[in-house]
């Protein structure tokens, strides 16, 4: 049963300090996106990338974060330095984007992992 | 700016009964829709999608109905169950197909027993 995995589940850590998320997305899919999710904010994209290429990193302040893909079966999203507002539950999701005879769009269901739920003090 | 939206945060159905769910959206050219439930603690999970080119479409106790003259998506569970308890968003594709899926704030379904 392919699933997206993503670690750590739970981080407790202090402001400053660098926080390294994973994430491992299903095998084939050429789609990575990250999430973050609040109780205030609900679901905001944070970043994607296809074919481990970003595409879009608008969602994210960059003086603080930043994602990567080393390989195809890695991404990493990095706080450094942390603050209390970024505590959160971040989520990957993975998907294959594919192309539709007819010249018709093409569509982008997502996956979602398990989440890290970060919390900075 | 353009956005999907929900009417209602928190809806309390009774178990059996059928539930409601409703999505609004704006922008006219989305033409993929997805229906997602997240549990607690858990990631979100697909339901269901439609595409714009369909008015209906129904899987195993949902049916996903879109109105687009009214820019309007509804999911409908039929007798409810005490699984189905967990927040729903609907998504939205634009067009363009280079962006991505924009989620709803979600609405919190409780099943009473």
């Amino acid at each position: 049963d392919a699933r997206v995995t993503q670690t750590p589940r739970h981080k407790v850590t202090e402001m400053g300090q660098e926080v390294t998320m994973r994430c491992q997305p299903i095998l084939g899919h050429n789609t990575v996106f990250w999430y973050r999710q609040t109780m205030m904010q609900g679901l905001e994209l944070l970043a994607y990338f296809r074919n481990r290429a970003p595409l879009d990193d608008s969602g994210m302040p960059k003086d603080r974060f930043s994602a990567e893909m080393p390989d195809a079966t890695l991404a990493t999203l990095k706080i450094q330095p942390s603050e209390p507002r970024d505590s959160a539950v971040y989520f990957c999701a993975s998907g294959l984007r594919r192309g539709l005879a007819g010249g018709e769009s093409s569509y982008n269901e997502q996956f979602f992992g398990p989440g890290t739920r970060l919390t900075v003090l | 700016g353009e956005s999907v939206g929900l009417h209602l945060p928190t809806l309390s159905v009774q178990e059996g009964d059928n539930s409601i769910i409703n999505c609004a959206y704006s922008n006219s050219a989305s033409d993929y829709f997805i229906w997602y439930k997240q549990e607690s603690g858990k990631g979100p999970q697909f339901i269901i999608d439609i595409r714009s080119n369909m008015d209906k479409r129904q899987g195993q106790r949902v049916t996903v109905l879109l109105n687009k003259t009214v820019k309007h998506l509804s999911l409908q569970i039929a007798a409810t169950q005490p699984g189905d308890s967990a927040v729903y968003f609907c998504a939205d594709h634009r067009f363009s197909g280079n962006t991505p899926l924009v989620f709803g704030k979600g609405t919190r379904l409780s099943v009473i027993a």
